[in-house]
């Protein structure tokens, strides 16, 4: 089974902090994702890669950093964090070569206060 | 980015009752998939549709994909309690990136 794991469940963070939020798949997937889920607003696209050292803006990319390093692993980097980036975050893989199914992790509810 | 429109937002039913969400595009979609999402879980892939006109059906749940590629639709008949979730459509633009309907929100009340 593929596995997406997200390094913390629950986060809370002061404002102004650098907070990492962590992603690893195990599955050797060309594509990473990363979402924020927020009520009513549905899965918004911060960033995405497609391979490693690649990476793209999504729709809502601003206050956002992300890393790939290495192709299993995807950072999301909250440079200054702020309330207004209170949210669930998702990270999300996929294989290349075609239309093929997202894989989520877990989820990390992050709070900043 | 591209706009992916799930309506409704929210629907409560009796159990047995009949679900039907709707996804709507403002532009010809390659694809399209769905997911579903259980209180306190994260996205799980249900089905893919690319075939305009195309009719699948898991148990219960019916996907169709219009016939101009541009909206879709699941349908669950009889609901049960096991079916309360968002569910989300998905559509991938050439860009390959995966845009994400707002989702709806399904209450099966007992």
């Amino acid at each position: 089974d593929v596995k997406v794991t997200q390094s913390s469940r629950y986060l809370v963070k002061r404002t102004g902090e650098k907070v990492f939020l962590e992603c690893v798949q195990d599955m050797d997937h060309e594509n990473m994702f990363w979402y924020r889920q927020d009520p009513g607003l549905g899965l918004r696209l911060i960033y995405f890669s497609y391979d490693v050292k690649m990476k793209e803006k999504g729709d809502i990319p601003e206050g956002y950093s992300v890393s790939r390093e290495k192709k299993e692993r995807f950072s999301l980097i909250l440079e200054s964090a702020s309330t207004n980036q209170t949210s669930m975050y998702l990270c999300a893989s996929r294989a290349g070569g075609g239309v093929t199914e997202a894989f989520f992790g877990q989820g990390t509810r992050l709070t900043v206060v | 980015g591209q706009q992916v429109m799930q309506i409704p937002q929210y629907q409560h039913v009796q159990e047995g009752e009949d679900f039907t969400t709707y996804c709507n595009s403002s532009t010809t979609l390659s694809n399209i998939q769905w997911y579903k999402q259980r209180p306190g879980g994260h996205p799980v892939f249900l089905i893919q549709l690319v075939k305009s006109g195309e009719v699948k059906k898991q148990k219960r749940l019916t996907f169709q994909f219009g016939e101009a590629k541009k909206n879709s639709s699941l349908h669950i008949t009889a609901t049960q309690t096991t079916d309360v979730g968002t569910y989300f459509c998905a559509a991938l633009n050439t860009g390959n990136q995966f845009y994400f309907g707002t989702g709806t929100s399904l209450t099966v009340i007992p």
